[in-house]
């Protein structure tokens, strides 16, 4: 199974900060990850698909990236509507895996 | 717009069988562009994939290996809806479980039900 590991577990910000979230694969996953964000109570939901493309109503102050097995998800001017976990998955090969989360605090 | 509604015990008995459904409406359970998928959570195991079912000329279905001799994913096309069944579940097996839609082949989850919490307890 692919591995996704995300980083940071948690991370707290103050409104207007740039916030970045990293999700590093264990093998070549070429472009193949989205990204979610859950509120508590709630399913997940998504941001990000194929890398970089934003889902339709979703704020374009997410940006999806990649350099390698390296992805990233940054929020250029965090607002406080943003905070919840996020979760990168990869869809190169089943099984389908996500990493364990970022938990994001506004300060 | 696409709207999943689930369905289920909240309690199963060790050893016993799982079962949640997924209504779906808005999309047919047999569209030829996404795939019904299921997916789990729970503190220890974060985010899990266990499987999906979806219709391209026929029935195909994939499975979570580890758990593929106790897992099922089924379309029903008379309800629009699908299910998951669970088999010998044990304390391990409690989540919360979703079901979703996958856009484009199943690659992204686009749509999720609201969720249904399974305790496994005697």
């Amino acid at each position: 199974d692919t591995q996704m590991t995300q980083s940071p577990s948690s991370l707290s910000a103050s409104v207007g900060d740039r916030v970045t979230i990293t999700c590093q694969a264990s093998q070549d996953i070429s472009r193949y990850v989205n990204w979610y964000q859950q509120k508590p109570g709630k399913a997940p939901k998504l941001l990000i698909y194929d890398g970089f493309d934003l889902e339709p109503g979703v704020p374009s102050r997410f940006i999806g990236g990649a350099s390698g097995t390296d992805f990233t998800l940054t929020i250029t001017s965090l607002q406080a509507e943003d905070i919840g976990t996020y979760y990168c998955q990869q869809f190169d090969n089943l099984p389908y895996t996500f990493g364990q989360g970022t938990k994001l605090e506004v300060k | 717009q696409v709207q999943l509604q689930q369905s289920g015990p909240g309690l199963v008995k060790p050893s016993q069988t799982l079962s949640v459904t997924c209504a779906i409406s808005g999309d047919s359970v047999s569209s030829t562009s996404v795939a019904w998928n299921w997916i789990r959570q729970s503190p220890s195991r974060g985010l899990e994939w266990l499987g999906r079912t979806y219709y391209r000329s026929k029935w195909y279905d994939d499975y979570a290996v580890s758990l593929k001799s106790r897992i099922t994913v089924r379309a029903d096309t008379s309800k629009n809806q699908f299910s998951l069944q669970l088999r010998s579940v044990t304390p391990e097996d409690t989540a919360m479980y979703f079901c979703a839609r996958g856009r484009d082949g199943s690659n992204w989850f686009d749509y999720w039900g609201q969720g249904s919490l399974v305790t496994v307890s005697s």
